[in-house]
C-alpha cells in the first residue's frame, strides 16, 4: 500500500521568509496529491492539490511542485505570515484512488 | 449545508467500556474514512468505505469496527476501550473518483482512563 513520508516535522521561520515542506510517496501509480492545513483544535482543510499530469500549481502565496520520477512533492509558502502557523499535511491517493494516505505532518511556526 | 458531522465532540471512557462514534454526511459522497490523530502526530487511517455495504481496513484497524448501511452514515465502534485508543478521531468523506477533496468532520476527542 501507499506510504507517505513528510519532512521536516517542525519548521520555524520569521515572518516574510519562505517555507518549504517536502513529501515522498511509495506507490508510483498514485496521481493525486493534496495538502491540508490544520489550525490548532480544528479540522484539516484542503489548501491546494496537484494532479500527476501537472508539475507545478500556484495559488497566491502557496505553490506545490511534483516530481513523479523521484516520487516526491513539495509545498512552498512565500512571504509567510503569523496566520500561516499551523500543522500542514501532505497526502496521496492509492492506486485505486480510494484510500487517502497522509504524511506525519509539519508544524509550521511563523514568528513576527 | 452541514457537510460532515461527528458526535460526540468529547468523551471519556473507562477501560473496557465500548462506544460508537457517529459520522454522517449530507453531500452524497461515496467514500468515507475514519482517521485517528494522536497528540502531535499525523492522521492514521483506521477504516474506510467506498460505498454502502463496503468497508475495508486501513493502517490501524485493531480494536475498531465499522459498518456502512447507508451512504450518509459511517459509525465507528470501539469495543473494550484501551488507553492506547486515547486520541482525536476524524471522519472524512469525498466524492468517488480519483481527484477529489476530502471534507473532515470537527473531530471527536476521546480519552480512555
Amino acid at each position: 500500500g501507499e506510504n507517505v513520508e513528510q519532512h521536516p516535522s517542525t519548521l520555524s521561520v520569521q515572518e516574510g521568509d519562505s517555507a518549504v515542506i517536502k513529501c515522498t510517496y511509495s506507490d508510483s501509480a498514485s496521481n493525486y496529491f493534496p495538502w491540508y492545513k490544520q489550525e490548532l483544535g480544528k479540522r484539516p482543510q484542503l489548501i491546494i492539490d496537484i494532479r500527476s499530469n501537472v508539475g507545478e500549481k500556484k495559488d497566491q502565496r502557496i505553490a506545490v511542485t511534483l516530481n513523479k520520477t523521484a516520487k516526491h512533492f513539495s509545498l512552498h509558502i512565500t512571504e509567510t505570515q503569523p496566520e500561516d502557523s499551523a500543522v500542514y499535511f501532505c497526502a496521496a491517493s492509492d492506486t485505486g484512488f480510494q484510500k487517502l494516505v497522509f504524511g506525519t505532518g509539519t508544524r509550521l511556526l511563523v514568528s513576527p | 449545508n452541514a457537510g460532515v458531522t461527528q458526535t460526540p465532540k468529547f468523551r471519556i471512557l473507562k477501560i473496557g467500556q465500548s462506544m460508537t462514534l457517529q459520522c454522517t454526511q449530507d453531500m452524497n459522497h461515496n467514500y468515507m474514512y475514519w482517521y485517528r490523530q494522536d497528540p502531535g502526530m499525523g492522521l492514521k487511517l483506521i477504516y474506510y468505505s467506498v460505498g454502502a455495504g463496503i468497508t475495508d481496513k486501513g493502517e490501524v484497524p485493531n480494536g475498531y469496527n465499522v459498518s456502512r448501511s447507508t451512504t450518509e452514515d459511517f459509525p465507528l465502534r470501539l469495543e473494550l476501550a484501551a488507553p492506547s485508543q486515547t486520541s482525536v478521531y476524524f471522519c472524512a468523506s469525498r466524492k468517488s473518483g480519483e481527484n477529489t477533496e476530502a471534507f473532515f468532520g470537527q473531530g471527536t476527542r476521546l480519552t480512555v482512563v
